[in-house]
């Protein structure tokens, strides 16, 4: 079975900062993906970035960027200059052999 | 970008009724659907599995006969909640897999939010 926490609930970060939101996963599968997936107020699951187990180089899209350490089976996601509208809910999620399991969440403030 | 629509957006009916809900994959074939679904402030839950052309795959925990889900074609997947009850009020999201590989990127639908009174 896959597990993904994520243990901020909440974050807060001040527009144009840099920010971290954690997650660590637990699978014994060899070959797996990583995603993290923003959700905003109206429901909305908007994919951000992925990260394959076999990948050495952490992926990077735009102004988000996965902190890929396979040893710790961490993969945080990092958003640069963090903008009003990334308040939302992130949710990272691991893909295996099956299905997407998703962690619990964190609810980012991103304050002006 | 994969787009993947969904049908109604929301929902209000009476107990014991039914409600189908469409999943259409607008710009890209997917042999492989998704159907979660979520309670405020939690996380998706997997509830089952549509392939196209075959049964799907139901989640340990959900009923199928409550839950019916068709994948007629490549780009439609419905799920209907069948005599709905209070308890089936949520937040029901597709997904759509536009490649064969497990590792393929889903695309999720914008949510279709269920009222059952």
């Amino acid at each position: 079975a896959q597990k993904i926490t994520q243990t901020q609930p909440g974050m807060f970060v001040q527009e144009k900062e840099a920010v971290t939101l954690d997650c660590t996963y637990d699978t014994s599968d060899q070959s797996y993906g990583l995603f993290w997936y923003k959700q905003p107020s109206s429901g909305e699951m908007i994919f951000l970035i992925y990260q394959g187990s076999y990948d050495e180089q952490n992926a990077t899209e735009g102004r988000y960027s996965l902190n890929f350490q396979k040893a710790r089976k961490s993969a945080n996601l990092v958003i640069s200059a963090s903008q009003l509208g990334d308040s939302a809910m992130y949710f990272c999620a691991i893909l295996s052999a099956r299905q997407l399991t998703f962690g619990s969440g964190t609810q980012l403030t991103v304050l002006p | 970008g994969a787009v993947v629509s969904q049908h109604p957006s929301w929902v209000i009916c009476k107990s014991g009724t039914s409600v189908k809900i469409e999943c259409r994959s607008l710009d890209f074939q997917a042999t492989t659907m998704f159907w979660y679904r979520q309670f405020p402030k939690q996380s998706l839950m997997l509830m089952a599995t549509s392939n196209e052309g075959s049964k799907a795959t139901y989640e340990q925990g959900v009923e199928k006969d409550k839950f019916l889900i068709n994948h007629a074609s490549l780009t439609l997947s419905t799920l209907t909640v069948t005599s709905a009850h209070p308890e089936d009020s949520s937040f029901y999201i597709c997904s759509a897999r536009p490649g064969t590989s497990f590792q393929e990127t889903q695309y999720f639908g914008p949510g279709t939010r269920l009222l059952v009174l």
